[in-house]
């Protein structure tokens, strides 16, 4: 299995631009979540959907942010318009059922976004 | 928002050496896990405890769980260079795969 897919693996765009991150999870997985890490704030959880429906989207900041998640095998993150405060490094993870607790995430590599 | 604080944020030790790595947690819990992150990776998942366990082994790993304390902790046994890595602690507290991740602790293992 080739675990979970990010794309881009780095962004570097200029303030107010469009950017979207992409996500692939592990297919059979049914939970899908988007983490921001940054030095200042740690690693925060996003917004986090299962059987592709948004089951909390407390996390995410405001809204310029948003997620969807069209099909089981794919999840996009978007940021419009974005500003340098964004600038961080967004995990996608994937769990396998979901809604129940205690079970393990399994983590992309993470797409670095600088914006500029 | 953060439900685990690690501690300490930094720890350096000599190969060889244990490497003890606490966890605090506010609110009630029903699971704890403990993750890996090497830097620029993401993170990966080393061990579970369930609020009704107080110990877990796995290898060279033993976490522990005081849910009276509302902490936990992660040794590593005779550390190797290669285990350097921040290490997490994640809470879950509902019948959700919410989890709330701490800051973590910055582990070196000098060679």
């Amino acid at each position: 299995d080739a675990g979970v897919i990010q794309s881009p693996r780095h962004e570097v765009t200029e303030m107010g631009q469009e950017v979207t991150l992409r996500c692939k999870p592990i297919s059979g997985h049914n939970s899908l979540f988007w983490y921001r890490q940054t030095m200042m704030r740690g690693l925060e959880l996003l917004i986090y959907f299962n059987n592709n429906v948004p089951i909390d989207d407390s996390g995410m900041p405001e809204d310029r942010f948003s997620a969807k998640m069209p099909n089981a095998s794919f999840s996009t993150l978007k940021i419009q318009p974005s500003e340098p405060r964004d600038s961080a490094v967004y995990f996608c993870a994937s769990s396998p059922s979901g809604l129940a607790g205690g079970e393990t995430q399994y983590f992309g590599p993470g797409t670095r976004l600088l914006v500029l | 928002s953060q439900q685990g604080e690690e501690d300490p944020q930094a720890l350096s030790i000599q190969e060889g050496e244990n490497a003890t790595m606490n966890c605090s947690y506010k609110t009630s819990i029903n699971n704890l896990q403990w993750y890996r992150q090497n830097s620029g990776r993401g993170l990966v998942h080393l061990i579970l405890i369930r609020s009704n366990e107080r110990e877990k082994h796995s290898g060279r790993l033993r976490v522990t769980l005081d849910t009276s304390k509302k902490s936990s902790s992660l040794l590593i046994t005779a550390s190797r260079a290669a285990d350097t890595a921040s290490y997490f602690c994640a809470t879950d507290a509902g019948n959700n795969n919410d989890m709330r991740f701490g800051a973590g602790t910055r582990l070196t293992v000098k060679p």
